[in-house]
């Protein structure tokens, strides 16, 4: 089945720093990748995703890249400020019609003022 | 958080008994999914319903059970036979066929006395 490796399990920057998070996914016919930001005791909100269609996609301070021929695709944010600081999912959804996704282990981002 | 809600926010259950974790949606989504979240490990799927009296087991679905008798709820419950269930709940629902973007509740936590 599809597997997502996620990489790195914690990640801390400097204020004003960019971070950047790598997801893999074994399933080549996936087609929708989105990211999840994780507040603590918190359930997980969408903060961007991308299809299998398009490249790179941005908002504001935050892109996601996508890869299909490494299978690979990424987060990355700029300008870090504190409140940045939380845990982020990256997932991918198999080709189906139920809309199950399959998540990365996750990442904890420190932003340090 | 949108409109889904879960609760109850913390449960503590003795070991043998069964709890069920309620989650109720107003945003007329026709799919909802339960995921449980452990340390390191990401969110893991353990049921899902795309329509009103049906449901399909995830990955982890020994030792839980779900309904769903009315598109806004999707009862899970954990029963005696789940042998690790302390862990953090996630409910989660979307629209069926228009979107792949999942909308997460809160979450319950249970531990297991």
């Amino acid at each position: 089945g599809e597997n997502v490796e996620q990489h790195p399990s914690t990640l801390s920057v400097q204020e004003g720093d960019s971070a950047v998070i790598k997801c893999t996914y074994s399933d080549s016919a996936s087609n929708y990748f989105p990211w999840y930001k994780q507040e603590l005791g918190k359930g997980p909100q969408l903060i961007i995703d991308i299809r299998s269609n398009v490249g790179e996609k941005k908002d504001q301070r935050i892109a996601v890249t996508l890869n299909k021929t490494a299978k690979h695709f990424s987060l990355h944010i700029t300008e870090t400020q504190p409140e940045d600081s939380a845990v982020y999912f990256c997932a991918a959804s198999p080709p189906s019609n139920t809309g199950k996704l399959i998540f990365g282990q996750g990442t904890t981002l420190q932003v340090k003022p | 958080d949108g409109g889904i809600t879960q609760s109850p926010k913390y449960l503590f259950r003795k070991e043998g008994q069964n709890v069920t974790l309620s989650c109720e949606q107003n945003l007329n989504h026709d799919a909802m999914y339960w995921y449980r979240q452990d340390p390191g490990q990401g969110l893991r799927l353990i049921y899902y319903s795309q329509i009103v009296n049906d449901f399909q087991k995830g990955d982890i679905a020994e030792g839980y059970s779900v309904s769903r008798e009315k598109k806004e709820s999707f009862p899970l419950t954990v029963t005696s036979a789940q042998k690790n269930p302390t862990a953090f709940y996630l409910c989660a629902s979307k629209e069926y066929g228009l979107t792949d973007t999942q909308y997460f509740g809160p979450g319950t936590r249970l531990t297991v006395l």
